[in-house]
């Protein structure tokens, strides 16, 4: 049982150039989020999506874009990447939006340099 | 802006030594739920303990939840060197219509073999 997979582990960009982060889960679960983890910070929502062909902007939306392909899939594109955007990136899913626990990906570290 | 606040910011103690870390937060809430992060590693949760419960166990981790002074507390008793972690306190609430879970910046246990 996989639970949700992330690719890439890790990524370097350059600024302006784009990217897409890949979040897939296996428990049929109905909602799905984007965090980012910054030292110091906790981990902040980007965006989420309840339910296949829904989204919705977290605290921290900018810079960022998301697609949820199917009930599996839910991807964050970054268009055109910017040093703050140097973070940690995890993905997770629930069954019920924030009122049941979340499980989380082993996350992306990404670089901008 | 973050929800929940955990106290202390770091956190030390012997193989056997039981270990406590409090979360406090500003709104009502829904659920409050503690979550541990190995470094390097995705988030795994740890207990959910909704806004009607004052007490739950899991294993060697009892939680409780003081809703009229805002407050949480997780306690892991007989720590390991293996509880090395960072542990999150995440509080579900609803703002505006919609639903949230936020997290605090987390308390770093160290435990020494």
């Amino acid at each position: 049982n996989a639970g949700v997979t992330q690719t890439p582990k890790f990524q370097v960009l350059k600024t302006g150039q784009s990217m897409t982060l890949q979040c897939a889960q296996d428990m049929n679960h109905n909602s799905m989020y984007w965090y980012r983890q910054d030292p110091g910070m906790g981990l902040r929502l980007i965006y989420y999506s309840a339910s296949e062909g829904t989204t919705d902007k977290g605290e921290v939306p900018n810079g960022y874009n998301v697609s949820r392909l199917n009930k599996r899939e839910f991807s964050l594109r970054l268009e055109s990447a910017a040093p703050s955007q140097t973070s940690v990136y995890f993905c997770a899913s629930s069954g019920d939006r924030f009122n049941e626990k979340l499980f989380f990906g082993s996350g992306t570290q990404l670089s901008v340099l | 802006s973050q929800q929940g606040e955990e106290d202390p910011q770091a956190l030390s103690i012997q193989e056997g030594e039981n270990a406590t870390m409090n979360c406090s937060y500003k709104t009502s809430i829904n659920n409050l739920q503690w979550y541990r992060q190995n470094s390097g590693r995705g988030l795994v949760h740890l207990i959910l303990i909704r806004s009607n419960e004052r007490e739950k166990h899991s294993g060697r981790l009892r939680v409780t939840l003081d809703t009229s002074k805002k407050s949480s507390s997780l306690l892991i008793t007989a720590s390991r060197a293996a509880d090395t972690a960072s542990y999150f306190c995440a509080t579900g609430r609803k703002q505006g219509g919609s639903e949230k879970l936020v997290f605090g910046k987390g308390t770093k246990l160290t435990v020494n073999p």
